[in-house]
């Protein structure tokens, strides 16, 4: 069957410190994975997006990794701050092309960071 | 630049009624797509449509229907509610690149 599993424990992590979040797929073809951020009772932050043939992507504090054999992502957030205490969805696409667009999403990992 | 605009922010419907929820995308963006999000849960996608077609239908029984107008905001409607339906619902605008942005969704709940 299809799964994305991200880690289903809360992370919880010291200010300061490098957060990392895992995104695993089973029976998908990704050609994009996408990371959000959710805070409570709003809507999902798009944060950076990954092609399936590309190894890594940064933006300032924050790092994905794609690694299509393994059929995992991770996320990265380095120098960590309690701002960034939210929950983090990863999302698949398996459309290559065109206008047809449909995101698969993992559960999300519930991140604290403490001060 | 306005966001996503969703409404309404709450609502709250009976059993077997029927409800429409309203998304305005960001200006220019001709792409919609609608989610639900259970509380907990990932989202889960409902509808996408492009240009006032439909170009993808998720998992969701015939209850669920949406249209796109030609200023492309667009509109989802939910028939004989269950219980089941009460959810976070999300609509996702897109222009030409390959993220959407979100709105802060509608919290509907049926009692």
């Amino acid at each position: 069957s299809q799964k994305i599993e991200q880690n289903s424990e809360a992370l919880n992590i010291q200010e300061g410190k490098t957060a990392t979040l895992t995104c695993n797929y089973t029976n998908y073809s990704p050609a994009y994975l996408q990371w959000y951020r959710q805070d409570p009772g709003r809507g999902p932050v798009f944060l950076l997006l990954i092609r399936e043939n590309e190894k890594e992507k940064r933006k300032e504090r924050l790092k994905v990794t794609f690694d299509t054999t393994l059929k995992q992502s991770l996320f990265h957030i380095t120098a960590s701050q309690p701002a960034d205490s939210a929950t983090y969805l990863c999302a698949l696409d398996e459309q290559k092309a065109g206008n047809n667009r449909k995101l698969i999403w993992g559960l999300g990992t519930s991140l604290a960071v403490n001060p | 630049d306005a966001g996503v605009t969703q409404s309404p922010t709450h609502l709250i419907k009976t059993r077997g009624q029927h409800v429409t929820l309203r998304c305005s995308p960001i200006s220019g963006h001709k792409s919609v797509s609608w989610y639900q999000q259970v509380l907990g849960q990932g989202p889960q996608f409902i509808f996408q449509y492009y240009e006032k077609e439909e170009r993808g239908r998720g998992n969701f029984p015939d209850r669920f229907s949406a249209r796109q107008f030609p200023n492309y905001s667009s509109e989802l409607n939910v028939n004989a509610l269950l219980l089941g339906d009460s959810a976070l619902y999300l609509c996702a605008s897109r222009g030409q690149g390959l993220a959407g942005t979100f709105g802060s969704g509608t919290r509907l709940t049926v009692v």
